[in-house]
């Protein structure tokens, strides 16, 4: 079974552009969830989608933005970056929603912000 | 904000050693506490994990132990070997919720 995929697996943009990343999750997973990594700080938890809702939000402004489409893949998008948006975004599907599962992540996208 | 604290930041352990990882939550709305392990270029992957029902688990040289009255648990790796040297992050996970540690960074000395 192919694991979670995510692309682009870099990205360089300059700020105020916009990006949108892509996740698809492993086969049968409904539950797609986005986090944030940079040093110092782990993951932090940007939203989860199930069955193409959003289930939960993490403390990140509008211009982070995400959706499922019907056949569990996710985009996440990004509007008017900034240098502090540069970042590891991953991208983790589980079978059921996050909690009490396990969640399988992809490798991530690596984006830089210029 | 809930959150879960890890620590230490950073270990280095001579191999054969033990490997000892801490982490701490505030809130007793979770019932599931995973440990992930990252490699360089990777995604986390799950390691080990346990439930509130019971206080200790072992999966070969990773065990965690989980003291539910002080909120806390541990991954200890046995016999760390240089292929264990990886980030390793606790998490605590509830309904609809999922935290993570900030990570600490093992590096085991041949």
């Amino acid at each position: 079974k192919a694991g979670v995929t995510q692309t682009p697996r870099y990205l360089i943009k300059t700020r105020g552009q916009q990006v949108t990343l892509s996740c698809s999750p492993i086969s049968g997973h409904r539950s797609v969830s986005w986090y944030q990594q940079t040093p110092g700080q782990g993951l932090q938890f940007l939203f989860e989608y199930f069955s193409e809702t959003q289930r939960n939000k993490g403390n990140f402004p509008g211009r982070f933005s995400g959706r499922q489409f019907s056949n569990s893949r996710s985009e996440m998008n990004v509007s008017t970056l900034e240098l502090g948006d540069s970042a590891l975004y991953l991208c983790a599907s589980s079978l059921g929603t996050s909690g009490n599962n396990e969640q399988f992540f992809g490798p991530g996208t690596r984006l830089t912000v210029l | 904000q809930q959150q879960v604290k890890q620590s230490p930041q950073s270990l280095i352990v001579q191999k054969g050693g033990i490997s000892i990882i801490n982490c701490a939550y505030e809130n007793t709305a979770f019932d599931y506490f995973p440990w992930y392990q990252q490699f360089p270029g990777k995604g986390p992957a799950l390691l080990i994990a346990i439930r509130p029902d019971v206080s200790e688990k072992k999966e070969g040289r990773f065990t965690i132990s989980f003291n539910k009255s002080a909120k806390q648990f541990s991954l200890h790796i046995m016999d760390s070997q240089p292929g264990d040297s990886a980030t390793y992050f606790c998490a605590v996970s509830g309904t609809y919720k999922y935290i993570f540690g900030t990570g600490t960074r093992l590096k085991v000395l041949a």
